[in-house]
């Protein structure tokens, strides 16, 4: 049981680039969401999920997409990178049931936009 | 605009002391109070999480205290350890899973 992961761990691309963030969870968890994590700010909601074919935007969904096709992989893709997208990203999983909330962080991916 | 507000930014408590992280929250429908650990190149982890339903819960040396006619509550680690050094995320959340996290407090136990 991997739990979620994520890949790559690190990553810098250059102003314009396109890239995907890989996210996975193995815990057959209906809700999976991407935060990014910045200095002073704590985590904020990018994109969420509630199931396969199921997403909706979050506090800062502006410069990121999102698809759900399976209900093990959310990706989080950059569409044309910029420096205030260099951050920590956070994939997280959890079941969608009420009375248990607790969500499963990966390990992140430090994204440096130059 | 901040919906869950966390202080203080960063702590430092002596070894054996009283760690206190307090959040105030203005969202009446929130019922669901996690407080997050995240240790330096790792994802949060669920720490203790507590409902409106109760004032308190005490997890171990963790105790989440709730008021909520204040809108507040707040994180006591009792006989804090070096090993608990770590940042410490409040958060809440209505219904499901969306939750709204506060900005962190950074906990430094001295030896």
């Amino acid at each position: 049981n991997a739990g979620v992961t994520q890949t790559p761990k690190f990553q810098v691309l250059k102003t314009g680039q396109s890239m995907t963030l890989q996210c996975a969870q193995d815990m057959n968890h209906e809700y999976m969401s991407w935060y990014r994590q910045d200095p002073g700010m704590g985590l904020r909601l990018i994109h969420y999920s509630v199931g396969a074919g199921i997403t909706d935007q979050g506090e800062v969904p502006n410069g990121y997409n999102v698809s759900r096709s399976t209900t093990e992989d959310f990706p989080l893709r950059l569409l044309s990178a910029a420096p205030s997208q260099t951050s920590v990203y956070f994939c997280a999983s959890s079941y969608w049931t009420s009375g248990n909330n607790e969500q499963f962080f990966g390990p992140g991916t430090r994204l440096t936009v130059l | 605009q901040q919906q869950v507000k966390q202080s203080p930014q960063s702590l430092i408590v002596q070894k054996g002391g009283i760690s206190i992280i307090n959040c105030a929250y203005e969202n009446t429908a929130f019922d669901y109070f996690p407080w997050y650990q995240q240790f330096p190149g790792k994802g949060p982890a669920l720490l203790i999480a507590i409902r409106p339903d109760v004032s308190e819960k005490k997890e171990g040396r963790f105790t989440i205290s709730f008021n909520k006619s204040a809108k507040q509550f707040s994180l006591h680690i009792m006989d804090s350890q070096p090993g608990d050094s770590a940042t410490y995320f409040c958060a809440a959340s209505s219904g499901f899973q969306k939750l709204v996290f506060g900005t962190g407090t950074r906990l430094l136990v001295s030896p």
